[in-house]
């Protein structure tokens, strides 16, 4: 099994900055994915991020919004940058264990934008 | 404490065969119920959700789901398995801000 730190757990920012989410995973994990969910909305992944590789961007996501790092097999950011009330959601990470066919979540981070 | 619990972690259904993945809640207030589907190397993939209205949701690629508020479940079903519907299965509960996921149920279809 895999235990997901996600940090913050929740922040209220203003418009026009930029936050960064930490995810810390106590094993080492190949794949990490990160999504979004509005209230009463499914979960949406943003992006796919491999270790040593550009992060793989989902459809009406970009990396210049939400650039993502994973200097290693055990880490990942997700920054939301030039924040608008609109980016205001849940943000998750989730990794994949592809051994056992399961996967993890992180905390979540609630993410207000005023 | 707020849960969501997948009480089986793997289903095995033959091919053609009707398959039910469960899920019960455990959920403040009336949740919002999602079900979602992930294949190896992928995220997850919406399949539906229940919000209000029809206890009975239909979603993606033939599935459906019963909200059963007196039972707290919402078990998702499909009338004929299919191979490819062979993947890990997840449960979703939404409460205000709290996202609560079930562990998972891996779905084996043989042919």
């Amino acid at each position: 099994s895999a235990v997901i730190s996600q940090k913050p757990s929740r922040d209220i920012c203003q418009r026009g900055t930029s936050l960064t989410i930490q995810c810390q995973v106590d094993s080492q994990v190949t794949m990490m994915f990160w999504y979004r969910q509005q209230p009463g909305q499914s979960l949406t992944l943003i992006a796919t991020a491999n270790q040593g590789s550009e992060a793989t961007y989902e459809s009406g996501f970009v990396i210049d919004k939400f650039p993502i790092s994973r200097p290693n097999l055990t880490f990942s950011t997700l920054t939301v940058s030039n924040m608008s009330p609109e980016d205001s959601s849940i943000y998750l990470c989730s990794v994949e264990d592809r051994v056992n066919t399961e996967a993890f979540f992180g905390q979540g981070t609630r993410l207000t934008v005023v | 404490a707020q849960s969501v619990a997948q009480p089986e972690d793997q289903v095995n259904v033959a091919e053609g065969n009707p398959l039910t993945v469960k899920c019960t809640y455990s959920v403040s207030g009336n949740p919002y119920l999602f079900w979602y589907v992930q294949y190896p190397n992928r995220g997850l993939q919406f399949l539906l959700k229940y919000i209000t209205g029809d206890n009975l949701v239909k979603g993606s690629y033939g599935f459906e789901a019963e909200f059963n508020k007196s039972q707290t479940s919402f078990h998702l079903k499909k009338p004929s398995a299919l191979v490819s519907d062979s993947a890990l299965y997840f449960c979703e509960g939404q409460a205000g801000t709290a996202l609560i996921f079930g562990k998972g149920t891996t779905l084996s279809v043989s042919s």
